[in-house]
């Protein structure tokens, strides 16, 4: 079965530190990776999609299929980056994505 | 923001009592979705509807029903039946399904 597996519920990091959310991912065939944030009191949002390649917010992911992850890094992190960060699995024939339980990053200053 | 748009933002209701949650898009999208968000569980997927007139149980469908009868409206009852409804409630839509989702707002309810 498809899974996306984000081992960290809470990702603490100082402001200006790296910062690397894990997503690991369980599909067999070709997938499309997305990543969704929620800043606080704002609703659900697109950061990125694999198929893109871009960096927004200084955020970048990039598919390792061969350790089926899709990592989302940034150099240094910054005070808004604080938010419930989800990774998301697609395929073909997919009817519905597949999200990963959340990790909730805290940047203190 | 826009395109999606959920209603109320907050939502209180008593034990026993069903409760409707407004969901609607004006993005054309073909697919709409509801996602049930607790701490610590991330979403879980309540109910699809792929196209107009047809929908799917998602993993979290006992207690809850929908209908779409639009393209544009997709919206999610709550029954008596849903041993803990207290939850934050979230729609999504799609251009079609298996691609990137746009959500609404989203709305809490709170079931005393």
């Amino acid at each position: 079965a498809q899974r996306v597996t984000q081992p960290e519920k809470l990702l603490s990091v100082f402001k200006g530190a790296p910062v690397e959310l894990k997503c690991n991912y369980s599909y067999s065939g070709s997938p499309e990776l997305f990543w969704y944030v929620q800043y606080s009191r704002q609703r659900l949002q697109l950061l990125l999609r694999h198929i893109s390649r871009e960096s927004i917010k200084g955020f970048t992911a990039d598919l390792n299929k061969g350790e089926t992850s899709f990592h989302l890094k940034k150099p240094f992190a910054q005070e808004e980056d604080s938010a419930m960060y989800y990774c998301a699995l697609s395929g073909r024939g997919f009817q519905k994505l597949v999200f990963g339980t959340g990790t909730r990053l805290l940047v203190s200053p | 923001d826009g395109g999606i748009t959920q209603s109320p933002k907050y939502l209180f209701r008593k034990e026993g009592q069903n409760v409707t949650l407004s969901c609607e898009q004006n993005l054309n999208h073909d697919a709409m979705y509801w996602y049930r968000q607790d701490p610590g569980q991330g979403l879980r997927l309540i109910y699809y509807s792929q196209i107009v007139n047809d929908f799917q149980k998602g993993d979290i469908a006992e207690g809850y029903s929908v209908s779409r009868e639009k393209k544009e409206s997709f919206p999610l009852t709550v029954t008596s039946a849903q041993k803990n409804p207290t939850a934050f409630y979230l729609c999504a839509s799609s251009i079609e399904t298996g691609v990137e989702q746009y959500f609404g707002p989203g709305t809490r309810l709170t079931v005393t």
